[in-house]
């Protein structure tokens, strides 16, 4: 069980356009999802909390127009760079919280490869 | 700042020892704490869980919780090759969000 999927597991798009990376749990409904940015050799940051029919919190230092985030159901979240640049070139990769068990483990899923040429 | 701390490694062990790590965090009130393990270019998996002082063991691995010196470790039996890679403390924090600790890169020796 607890088992959260990503797509695109990776992906290259030029500068300027926009990429959309879907994030599910496929055994359990999340209320809450985060996502992550992770650059080579360095700790996961977190960049947003998503809840389920509301607007995304956003960390400190990251733009909110940049990373759309979406969490229009109980399963599905869903984060779009916008105008992607190479230093948005990234690992990214969201998580999605199982309080089925009263409990608060995050379950992450297998993240997605973003290269920006 | 509520911190969670973690020793950089790489910690070196030989196959079939004992890897113990170690992580300790600053906030007194937190109640929920969790061991991830993150092999190179791959997302965390969650490999332990615990709440309550003490010892729990999940077949190889034992996480020990002291909510008095603020300390948390997992102990990783019969250490194997396959165990190599950089294990991840994290508590739970304000907004259910996940704190973390730098994360520990463990080398097992054959």
């Amino acid at each position: 069980g607890a088992v959260v999927s990503q797509h695109p597991s990776r992906v290259i798009c030029k500068s300027g356009t926009s990429v959309k990376i879907e994030c599910r749990s496929l055994d359990f409904q999340a209320t809450t999802m985060f996502w992550y940015r992770q650059f080579p050799k360095q700790s996961l940051m977190l960049m947003a909390t998503s809840n389920e029919g509301s607007k995304a919190t956003y960390e400190q230092g990251v733009e909110k127009d940049k990373f759309l985030i979406n969490h229009a159901s109980l399963t599905l979240s869903t984060l779009t760079v916008t105008s992607a640049h190479p230093e948005d070139s990234s690992f990214y990769i969201c998580s999605a919280r199982d309080v089925s068990g009263g409990f608060y483990e995050q379950y992450f899923g297998p993240g997605t490869r973003l290269t920006v040429t | 700042q509520k911190e969670v701390e973690q020793n950089s490694g790489p910690l070196s062990v030989p196959e079939g020892a004992i890897a113990s790590l170690n992580c300790t965090y600053s906030d007194r009130g937190s109640q929920s704490f969790f061991w991830y393990r993150q092999y190179s270019g791959k997302s965390p998996e969650l490999i332990m869980s615990i709440y309550s002082n003490g010892d729990k063991e999940d077949g190889r691995f034992t996480a020990q919780l002291n909510k008095a010196s603020q300390y948390v470790s997992l102990l990783i039996r019969d250490s194997q090759p396959s165990d190599s890679a950089t294990y991840l403390c994290a508590v739970v924090g304000s907004n259910y969000q996940l704190i973390w600790g730098a994360g520990t890169k463990l080398i097992i020796k054959p």
